[in-house]
């Protein structure tokens, strides 16, 4: 089955700093890759999908790159509002599940 | 308006079975792939199966196969998640989340892109 690792699983970061988390396959997942934002007691919210794609509403600050095994979410300057655990997700096989990762929780200085 | 909206919450005792509704309005039902998603307490996200309403496929993740049973009834609109012999372990809270489809593309997105908002299932002796 294929496996996500994340990284960093927590960071602290200043309004206006560039973030960047880590999302990686242990298998190749072509572009099979989502990401969300979960703020506490809140559904998870998809951030974007396809690997690159910007959800409808999601500021453009945000985006997403990456191929293969390897990918990445940037928050090119962060806003109070960006606090939560954000997770990736593989949308790889049906019969494996779509996993998730273990989850990044990002806090504001 | 596009939304799941989940059943309230459940205490269950150990070994009692349960079953979990998700409606969906403001879309076609039949047309899109329903999740569930397990997230137990201060934990990350657990993929628990999908299913298409449309034909009643239903695909489990390993780790939940034989535990737990998708199912949905289209004339209503609600897709279910039923969870058998239940365990403290069992304690969550559930969520189901619409597979998102571009209509331009004629393809399933890799994104959950609709969610409810969440079941939170207490099992407790």
């Amino acid at each position: 089955a294929t496996q996500l690792t994340q990284s960093p699983s927590s960071l602290s970061a200043s309004v206006g700093d560039r973030v960047t988390i880590t999302c990686r396959a242990s298998q190749g997942i072509r572009s099979a890759l989502a990401w969300y934002q979960q703020k506490p007691g809140k559904a998870p919210r998809l951030l974007i999908y396809d690997v690159s794609n910007l959800e409808t509403g999601v500021p453009s600050r945000f985006s997403g790159s990456g191929t293969g095994t390897d990918f990445t979410l940037t928050i090119s300057s962060l806003q109070p509002e960006d606090f939560g655990t954000y997770y990736c997700q593989q949308f790889n096989n049906y019969l494996e599940g779509f996993t998730f990762g273990p989850g990044t929780k990002v806090d504001i200085k | 308006e596009v939304q799941l909206v989940q059943s309230g919450a459940e205490v269950k005792r150990p070994g009692e079975s349960l079953k979990i509704s998700c409606e969906a309005s403001g879309f076609t039902f039949t047309t899109y792939w329903i999740g569930w998603v397990r997230q137990m307490p201060g934990k990350g996200l657990d993929w628990v199966g999908i299913i298409y309403p449309g034909d009643s496929d239903a695909k489990y993740s390993p780790s939940f196969e034989g535990q737990v049973t998708i199912s949905a009834d289209k004339s209503i609109n609600t897709a279910y998640l039923q969870l058998n012999s239940l365990r403290a372990s069992d304690t969550a809270i559930y969520y189901c989340a619409r597979r998102g489809y571009s209509s331009t593309k004629n393809f399933y997105l890799y994104g959950m892109d609709v969610w409810g908002q969440g079941t939170m299932v207490t099992v407790s002796s």
